[in-house]
């Protein structure tokens, strides 16, 4: 079973728009929690952390964390046709060798 | 420029052979990874290697293995490669702990015929 879980699978928004993607861990362990981003042909990019239960604000993207329920959230307001990529949801546990766990990742679409 | 550098960008081989991947990081980190990435774009790690020590081996067939020269160098030899072994082999590194950000490079894309 996949221990890092994000939904949806793929999602299409229009430039502009808000694009939420979620994700859901299984494990309590769990204390770091990333997003990275992938356009098609490279390597997946680190967008931001959330270590801490709440919001975390950068620039047009906010990720948001609630620890009772493993769950964290991405909001990228103003989408743009430049965030289509492939967006993963990653896990480490504290204190260890940052070994990350992906999710399966969700496909965004910004249609100009 | 300081990244994560891969060669090759690409390698086609025949099943049986045997391949190299090298993979340099000029960033000054300490902490380097290997990671596989499937057809479905599982994103999974293999070995990771702090200062040229293994830390991480995950549950990989025993024809991979990974040979770190120095902290900034982690190659990935893959013996008698299998059809299953075709995919994109992601270079990554990192200061030491989760709390750091893991730097990818390009990736490999192996394919075996």
């Amino acid at each position: 079973q996949q221990k890092v879980q994000q939904s949806p699978e793929s999602l299409s928004v229009p430039e502009g728009g808000m694009a939420s993607l979620n994700c859901t861990s299984s494990d309590r362990n769990f204390q770091y929690f990333w997003w990275y981003r992938q356009h098609s042909g490279e390597g997946p990019k680190a967008l931001m952390s959330i270590f801490s239960d709440g919001d975390k604000k950068e620039g047009r993207f906010t990720a948001h964390l609630n620890k009772a329920s493993l769950h964290v959230s991405l909001h990228i307001r103003d989408s743009q046709p430049s965030d289509s990529a492939l967006y993963f949801c990653a896990a480490s546990v504290t204190g260890n060798t940052g070994k990350l766990i992906f999710g399966l990742g969700t496909t965004l679409q910004v249609q100009p | 420029e300081t990244a994560v550098f891969q060669t090759p960008n690409y390698h086609v081989t025949q099943v049986g052979n045997e391949v190299s991947f090298n993979c340099k990081q000029t960033l000054g980190h300490d902490t380097m990874y290997w990671y596989k990435q499937d057809s479905k774009k599982l994103l999974k790690i293999m070995f990771s290697y702090n200062n040229k020590q293994l830390i991480v081996n995950e549950t990989v067939p025993r024809r991979f293995s990974p040979q770190s020269s120095d902290k900034a160098h982690l190659n990935l030899r893959i013996k008698s490669v299998e059809p299953e072994d075709s995919a994109v082999y992601l270079c990554a590194s990192s200061y030491w702990g989760g709390v750091y950000e893991q730097y990818f490079g390009p990736g490999t894309r192996l394919t075996v015929l």
